[in-house]
């Protein structure tokens, strides 16, 4: 089946630093890929849709200054946490949509872990 | 507004048992839904989607939209179902998806 990698799986970084995070179709071309936060023993939250070539669409209530989206080319996506703070300890992860046929299937990477001391 | 609701954050079940994840949608377009489901230490994954009426595992699901609901059942739960599964609403032809808060399936002998 198609892969989608993330990297790096974790990450632990001080307070005020940047982090950035590559999420990658390994086997397929993606026009659009979508980041997701996981809270612990919570759902996914869609922060926004990634889309090759253009601007990134932020979901209500994301900070597109803090999370920074870049879909430079059609297999790589990164998501770029400005100035993390210890809230944006979180869990991330990002989806690929292959198109196939009429529909499509979203491919998920195995996400990575954020900790911001 | 759309809206992916999984009411039981915990189903424990005994092998061999039936197993029923409730799911239920608020949508103004034509619904269509998602069964994902996320092992211990492993990436989230497709199981089931209503358009394709397939059973996978043994895993069952039937769009009701009279009750819009997208109920997943299985006859006799296995240890290895064990596991988190999120309901999804797809709200865009690009694959844009809403989760439900998930269910932690725990299955024991």
């Amino acid at each position: 089946g198609a892969v989608v990698s993330q990297h790096p799986s974790r990450v632990i970084c001080k307070s005020g630093t940047s982090v950035k995070i590559e999420c990658r179709s390994l086997d397929f071309q993606a026009t659009t890929m979508f980041w997701y936060r996981q809270f612990p023993k919570q759902s996914l939250m869609l922060m926004a849709t990634s889309n090759e070539g253009s601007k990134a669409t932020y979901e209500q209530g994301v900070e597109k200054d803090k999370f920074l989206i870049n879909h430079a080319s059609l297999t790589l996506s990164t998501l770029t946490v400005t100035s993390a703070h210890p809230e944006d300890s979180s869990f991330y992860i990002c989806s690929a949509h292959r198109l196939a046929g009429d529909t499509g299937e979203l491919f998920f990477g195995e996400g990575s872990r954020l900790t911001v001391l | 507004a759309q809206r992916v609701t999984q009411p039981e954050k915990l189903l424990s079940v005994f092998k061999g048992a039936p197993v029923e994840l409730k799911c239920n949608y608020s949508y103004s377009g034509s619904p269509e839904l998602f069964w994902y489901v996320q092992y211990s230490r492993q990436r989230l994954q497709l199981l089931l989607r209503h358009i394709s009426r397939e059973s996978i595992k043994g895993f069952t699901a039937d769009l009701n939209k009279g009750e819009t609901s997208f109920h997943l059942k299985k006859p006799f739960a296995q240890e290895e179902d064990s596991a988190m599964y999120y309901c999804a609403l797809r709200t865009d032809s690009w694959g844009k998806l809403q989760f439900g808060a998930g269910t932690q399936v725990v299955v024991t002998p």
